[in-house]
């Protein structure tokens, strides 16, 4: 059972343009929520996170928004850059599971010049 | 620098053999994860340290797996008889362990191993 879902494998997007990625969930005692991105043969680097007692979180060229109703969330990169090409994994983590995370399967951005 | 370390970064073993791996977190951090990692997938959770305490497993740390934190620092990660689908990256992670939703995991670069 996939409690937290990335539905596109892949996503491509012009250079300066907007990249959205989307993720799921189906836990509801998931209340915090991340993205990290990944670099082939490397560890996951953080990104930005979101508590569920919000529904946007700012960062720069990042935005997530949460909407818990529909329990999904998304990551917004604008403008988008071509060192932005990498795997970007969705996680979440409840209260009570020692806060460890539940990915996604990840979504590869590829940002072209 | 000051995130969490793992080594060794690569490690090639033959089928049966016994390897270790270590993770140093990051300094004040008190919780340490290790997660797998395979292609086309998101890391999943195999086990957690509070402090010197392995307090979680996951079902996917079979009996040829043992994690350690003898001091509630470094951790190492030991896979015995392995085998060819142990093969993944081996990531290990910290925090501060907060109880509230700003827990913050940070991950090492990982440690590939590949049985042959």
């Amino acid at each position: 059972d996939q409690q937290v879902k990335q539905n596109s494998p892949s996503l491509s997007v012009q250079e300066g343009r907007i990249s959205i990625l989307n993720c799921d969930y189906t836990n509801s005692m998931f209340d915090y929520f991340l993205w990290y991105k990944k670099y082939p043969a490397e560890g996951p680097t953080f990104l930005i996170s979101i508590s569920s007692i919000k529904d946007k979180n700012e960062d720069g060229r990042f935005t997530v928004f949460l909407n818990k109703s529909a329990k999904h969330l998304s990551l917004h990169i604008v403008p988008s850059q071509p060192g932005d090409s990498a795997v970007y994994f969705c996680a979440a983590s409840a209260l009570g599971s020692a806060r460890q995370l539940t990915f996604g399967s990840g979504t590869q951005l590829t940002v072209l010049p | 620098d000051t995130g969490v370390s793992q080594n060794p970064r690569h490690k090639i073993t033959k089928r049966g053999q016994n390897v270790t791996f270590r993770c140093d977190p990051i300094s004040e951090h008190n919780r340490l994860y290790w997660y797998r990692q395979t292609l086309g997938q998101g890391p999943e959770f195999l086990t957690y340290f509070q402090n010197e305490a392995q307090l979680e497993k996951s079902r996917l740390l079979s009996d040829r797996f043992s994690a350690e934190r003898p001091k509630g620092s470094f951790s190492t990660l030991e896979i015995q008889r392995t085998e060819q689908g142990d093969s993944a990256m081996y990531l290990c992670a910290s925090s501060l362990g907060t109880r509230g939703p700003g827990n913050t995991i940070y991950f090492g670069e990982g440690s590939w191993l590949t049985v042959v």
